[in-house]
């Protein structure tokens, strides 16, 4: 089965320092992963996504993630947060069936930003 | 967002009470999808329809039925809500599946409130 483990259920860091955001996949083959991010009261936006081209993806809002297989991680990073980077963070793996394709989601890091 | 709307956009009931919630899609999407999210779970699948007709279940569908009659519409209905279908549901929507899955993308949720 395929699963992802966000390792921080929470983040803060102060507006204009670099963000991490820690995730880990366990994958029988070689997965496509991806982040999302929920503002409050929001639906959920894709900020990047990983289909076994470039292993350093770059994605929207200044976001980028590595994936290392080696390490069975793809951390989501970013060089300097901003307020509106403050949002709940979604990694999430892809499993592809005969019928249709099944998101597994991790269970989010909230990122708080601060001045 | 991928044309997608969800309604109604916040709910209360009463146990016992039947409800549906819609999904209308206006990009022709084949795959849609209904999630529900709860604190501490991520996003969980519920039930998805690879075509008009075609349905099947996620890894949470008890309590839960679908249907899809015309492409631009997914109902998710549940028979006899109980307080634990307390929760936020998102509709999601892909133009390809299986195989060669493309991106999911998500409307604004409904949040359901069973009293």
């Amino acid at each position: 089965a395929q699963s992802v483990t966000q390792l921080d259920s929470h983040v803060s860091v102060s507006e204009g320092t670099p963000v991490l955001l820690r995730c880990n996949y366990s994958s029988s083959y070689s997965p496509s992963l991806f982040w999302y991010v929920q503002h409050p009261n929001k639906g959920l936006q894709l900020l990047l996504k990983y289909t076994s081209a470039a292993t350093l993806v770059k994605g929207i809002n200044g976001f980028e993630a590595e994936f290392k297989k080696s390490e069975t991680s793809f951390h989501l990073t970013k060089p300097s947060a901003h307020m509106s980077d403050a949002a709940e963070y979604f990694c999430v793996v892809r499993v592809n069936t005969g019928t249709a394709s099944k998101l597994t989601f991790g269970t989010g890091t909230r990122l708080q930003v601060t001045l | 967002d991928a044309g997608i709307t969800q309604s109604p956009r916040h709910k209360v009931t009463e146990t016992g009470t039947p409800v549906t919630l819609r999904c209308h899609q206006t990009e022709n999407h084949r795959y849609m999808y209904w999630y529900r999210q709860d604190p501490g779970h991520g996003l969980r699948l519920i039930h998805y329809s690879y075509g008009v007709k075609d349905t099947d279940k996620g890894e949470v569908s008890d309590g839960y039925s679908v249907s899809r009659s015309k492409t631009e519409d997914f109902l998710l209905t549940l028979e006899s809500a109980t307080s634990s279908q307390t929760s936020v549901y998102f509709c999601a929507v892909a133009t390809s599946g299986g195989l060669k899955a493309d991106t999911q993308y998500f409307g604004p949720g409904t949040r359901l409130t069973v009293l």
